[in-house]
C-alpha cells in the first residue's frame, strides 16, 4: 500500500518568506507526528495530532512555527517569516493508533532551505 | 525527561564481521526502544523494537538487538555485515507510561560496511 507521503521533496525560500509543508499519512493512521532534522540538532519532534484531538504542540521551537490537521488526515506544517535556522529536513510520520509502542512510519521529508 | 545516548558517531566494519552499533537511554520508568534505518536521500525505515518480554529482539534485514536493563543499553547487532548496511541509524525511545508523544532520538551512527 501507499506510504506516507510528503510534497514539496524541496523547498527553496529567502529568509522572511512563509512556506507551507504537506504530509498524506497512510490511510487509516490516526496519529500523525512530525520531526525536523538538522546536522547540528539531529532529529527533534515538534508536533503531534491524534486524530481529531487538540495537537501536542510541546515540541515546536518558536510561535513561527504551527500545523493543523484537516479531517483527521492530511497535515501542514507552516513556517512564518523563515529564518535561516529554520534550514533542515521536515519529516512526517504517521502510526495506527496513539498505543505508545507501535512503530512509526516516515515519509522522505521535505528538505527546506532558508537563503 | 528521557534521552538517548550513541556514542559514535561512525562505524566501521568489514564484509562479513559482525556489526555493533551501540545505543544507551535514560527514562522513567519502562522503556519502549526503537531502532530504525536511513538510506540517502530517503525516510526513517523501522528495523525493531523492544516493549517487553525477550531481552533479544529480531528484527529487519537480518538484524537484532538486546535489551539490558542494568546497563540501560539497546545495542544492535548482526552477525554479518553486508555492503548494502552502510546507512546511517539511530535509536529511539519513549516512555511507556508518556502516551503516544513523539520519539526522542538519539544523534544517529553512520555504519560503514566496507567491501
Amino acid at each position: 500500500g501507499a506510504g506516507v507521503s510528503q510534497s514539496p521533496s524541496n523547498k527553496v525560500t529567502e529568509k522572511g518568506k512563509d512556506v507551507e509543508l504537506r504530509c498524506d499519512p497512510i490511510s487509516g493512521h490516526t496519529a500523525l507526528y512530525w520531526y525536523r532534522q538538522s546536522l547540528g540538532q539531529g532529529l527533534e519532534f515538534l508536533i503531534y495530532f491524534q486524530g481529531n484531538s487538540a495537537p501536542d504542540k510541546s515540541g515546536l521551537p518558536s510561535d513561527r512555527f504551527s500545523a493543523e490537521r484537516t479531517g483527521g488526515s492530511v497535515s501542514t506544517l507552516t513556517i512564518q517569516r523563515t529564518q535561516q535556522e529554520d534550514s533542515a529536513v521536515y519529516l512526517c510520520a504517521s502510526s495506527p493508533d496513539r498505543v505508545s509502542y507501535n512503530e512509526q512510519f516516515f515519509g522522505p521529508g521535505t528538505r527546506l532551505t532558508v537563503l | 525527561a528521557q534521552s538517548v545516548a550513541q556514542p559514535e558517531d561512525q562505524v566501521n566494519v568489514a564484509e562479513g564481521n559482525p556489526l555493533t552499533v551501540k545505543c544507551t537511554y535514560s527514562v522513567s520508568g519502562n522503556p519502549y526502544l526503537f531502532w530504525y534505518v536511513q538510506y540517502p536521500n530517503r525516510g526513517l525505515q523501522f528495523l525493531l523494537k523492544y516493549i517487553t518480554g525477550d531481552n533479544l529482539v529480531k528484527g529487519s534485514y537480518g538484524f537484532e538487538a538486546e535489551f539490558n536493563k542494568s546497563q540501560t543499553s539497546f545495542h544492535l547487532k548482526k552477525p554479518s555485515a553486508l555492503v548494502s548496511d552502510s546507512a546511517l541509524y539511530f535509536c529511539a525511545v519513549r516512555y511507556s507510561g508518556g502516551g503516544a508523544d513523539g520519539l526522542t532520538f538519539g544523534k544517529g551512527t553512520h555504519l560503514i560496511i566496507q567491501p
